[in-house]
């Protein structure tokens, strides 16, 4: 089965209201990267977590290890957060990267 | 559930080497994609196919090429590797537009160049 649970898949927030989106490990994991899809295709990294929390702007996220978590808290949305996130996690003794399937944020006026 | 396969998982090859990665998926998506990461860099696009037999540039394409036989099956080609290539490899397939979708990842091919 999936190593990666992330959801939800899609989102709608209006401006100015925040939301998180969240991924689930089933197994441990040594780290995990959050990715947002440009209008290009690529992914931006957004945060790169071997544990703790790290926080970018109206971005924060989380990662849990022992608890097999790992959360993007987005605060006062902005159109421009309109986009695709996701999560990529790193088994530990892996170099892979085992990605979730991505969450459609919409922020709406 | 969707599936994404990628091969080999690791390859190790030498400057001017000839390398060939190879991505089945089996989601019937039309959208696939190669993509390579590096430190710093996240995810950048190197190409996409949106059905067999179409190639479109991605944002680092230069050194690569890339063909669409089936729909099923999408190949990253390195004619004359060089060490600036040595990376993590995905590919992903979608079902939906380029600007916003769902993507279904392989679970990547570490390549070194020597």
């Amino acid at each position: 089965g999936d190593q990666v649970e992330q959801s939800p898949s899609a989102l709608s927030l209006h401006e100015g209201t925040g939301s998180a989106l969240r991924c689930n490990f089933t197994t441990t994991m040594r780290a995990v990267q959050w990715f947002r899809k440009n209008s290009r295709g690529s992914l931006i990294n957004l945060f790169y977590l071997a544990s703790g929390t790290k926080e970018n702007g109206r971005l924060k996220s989380a990662f849990d290890s022992k608890e097999r978590y790992s959360t993007l808290h987005i605060r006062d949305a902005q159109l421009e957060d309109s986009g695709t996130y996701f999560c990529a996690a790193e088994p530990s003794g892996s170099w892979q990267l085992i990605f979730g399937s991505g969450t459609q944020l919409t922020v709406m006026p | 559930e969707a599936a994404v396969t990628q091969s080999p998982r690791n390859k190790v090859t030498v400057t001017g080497g000839n390398v060939t990665l190879s991505c089945r998926q089996t989601n019937s998506h039309n959208y696939m994609y190669w993509y390579r990461q590096d430190t710093g860099h996240g995810l950048r696009l190197i190409h996409y196919s949106y059905g067999a037999g179409n190639l479109q540039i991605g944002d680092v394409p230069d050194g690569y090429k890339a063909t669409r036989t089936t729909q099923e099956d999408f190949f990253l080609l390195l004619e004359l590797a060089s060490p600036s290539q040595t990376s993590l490899y995905f590919c992903a397939s979608s079902d939906a537009t380029v600007s916003n979708e769902r993507l279904f990842f392989g679970h990547g091919t570490k390549l070194s160049v020597l």
